[in-house]
């Protein structure tokens, strides 16, 4: 079994819609939990990043973890077109001083006009 | 903004070549990072580096080496390249060993073993 698993779509969607991007892992000791964005071509870039179970929002975007279900979601409100990207979630833990951080396949988002 | 540049943006090598695949940093960042990045597997760690002349395997290390003389350089080494080594390579770097510390990738660098 995967320490994270993440659907890898594509998912496509029209322009305005809510999107939900969703992780699952088996690992309880990770204690970070991070969204990042890669556009085409592009190396991935964070997008946010949280630590306790519950929501962050940041904009249009909101990040929820909940820690009992081992489980994080990644909304998006009222998409654009610019949002089409592929979208990888992160998990971290610190072991013995060194940072683990494993990664989602990514899920391919295209927003339609 | 931080910027990592990965030196090539795509390579064409042949079975058994010796590749190098350089990375440069220019924020002073402690940390570096190696990843492939396959269809279905995700980003994936190959080596990293927390210090100058420091190295650590990651989860994949088999087949691969690497160099960091300078802060600023981090260099992958495929040995003898082989075809299952056809992967985009990312390099990033990030300010702290912490897992929340967030990484800054390259653009990547697209490799083809034939």
């Amino acid at each position: 079994q995967k320490e994270v698993e993440q659907d890898p779509g594509p998912l496509s969607v029209p322009e305005g819609a809510i999107v939900s991007l969703n992780c699952t892992y088996s690992n309880s000791a990770f204690q970070y939990f991070m969204w990042y964005r890669q556009y085409s071509r592009k190396g991935p870039e964070l997008l946010m990043y949280t630590y306790s179970s519950g929501n962050k929002e940041d904009g249009r975007f909101t990040a929820q973890v909940d820690k009992s279900s081992k489980y994080i979601s990644l909304f998006i409100r009222d998409s654009q077109p610019s949002d089409s990207a592929t979208y990888l979630c992160a998990m971290g833990v610190e072991i013995q001083g060194a940072q683990k951080l494993v990664f989602g396949q990514g899920t391919r988002l295209t927003i339609n006009p | 903004d931080v910027k990592v540049t990965q030196s090539s943006r795509y390579l064409v090598k042949r079975t058994g070549e010796k590749v190098f695949l350089e990375c440069v940093q220019d924020m002073d960042h402690e940390n570096m990072f190696w990843y492939r990045q396959d269809p279905g597997l995700g980003l994936r760690l190959i080596y990293f580096s927390y210090d100058v002349k420091m190295k650590e395997k990651g989860d994949i290390p088999e087949g691969y080496s690497v160099s960091r003389e300078k802060k600023e350089r981090f260099s992958l080494i495929l040995e003898s390249a082989s075809t299952n080594q056809t992967s985009m390579y990312l390099c990033a770097s990030s300010p702290r060993r912490a897992a929340n510390s967030p990484l800054h990738f390259g653009n990547g660098t697209r490799l083809t073993v034939t």
